[in-house]
């Protein structure tokens, strides 16, 4: 079925070494994928999106990389800073109606 | 800050009791959907509204309705309200329904059902 799911649950790194965040997905016909921050008490902050058409997309910080020959997005976080930790979900637009599934998330903790 | 503004942020309910979660969009967007997340999993998509109507639904009983307004703020309605509705609920906001936009969530409703 459907399935939007992460290879690792934790990832513990060291301030200013590089995050990689790795997430699988199931649905091919999906065709945009979304990363998300999300702390404590909050709702989920937008990171990055990247649609289908393309293969990496950077942003302040922040790459995504999307293999659709299998199925992969992963997260990329230069230089990541305590400020980085969270929990972190990837999301695929499922059917271009605007519903998100989401993986069940990896949680990242950034070491002083 | 999003613009995705949610009310109340928490709440307990007794079982059985029926709820009604607020959601105000970011300005100018005209499609909301709304989410369950439980307790160290990622969000369940529950349904979409655009334009004033139900636009999608995720695998949720009917207990579970919404509404949609003409400013686009949304209320999620749930009856008879059961131990495992406890969760947070999340609200997103986007520009248009069908494109591949951004979505943009409120900080949630935290619902506890005892």
């Amino acid at each position: 079925g459907e399935n939007v799911g992460l290879h690792l649950p934790t990832l513990s790194v060291q301030e200013g070494d590089n995050s990689i965040i790795n997430c699988a997905y199931s649905n091919s016909a999906s065709d945009y994928f979304i990363w998300y921050k999300q702390e404590s008490g909050k709702g989920p902050q937008f990171i990055i999106d990247i649609r289908s058409n393309m293969d990496k997309r950077q942003g302040q910080r922040v790459t995504v990389l999307l293999n659709k020959t299998v199925k992969h997005l992963s997260l990329q976080i230069a230089a990541t800073q305590p400020g980085d930790s969270a929990v972190y979900f990837c999301a695929e637009n499922y059917n271009q109606g605007g519903k998100l599934i989401f993986g069940q998330g990896t949680e990242l903790s950034v070491k002083p | 800050e999003t613009g995705v503004t949610q009310s109340p942020t928490h709440l307990i309910k007794t079982r059985g009791q029926q709820v009604t979660l607020r959601c105000s969009s970011q300005s100018g967007h005209n499609t909301v959907s709304w989410y369950q997340q439980a307790l160290g999993q990622g969000p369940q998509f529950i349904f979409q509204y655009y334009r004033e109507e139900e636009n999608g639904r995720g695998n949720f009983p009917p207990r579970f309705s919404g509404l949609q307004f003409p400013n686009y703020s949304s209320e999620l309605n749930v009856n008879a309200l059961e131990l495992d509705d406890s969760a947070l609920y999340l609200c997103a906001s986007r520009l248009e329904k069908a494109l591949n936009t951004e979505a943009f969530f409120g900080q949630g409703t935290r619902l506890t059902v005892v």
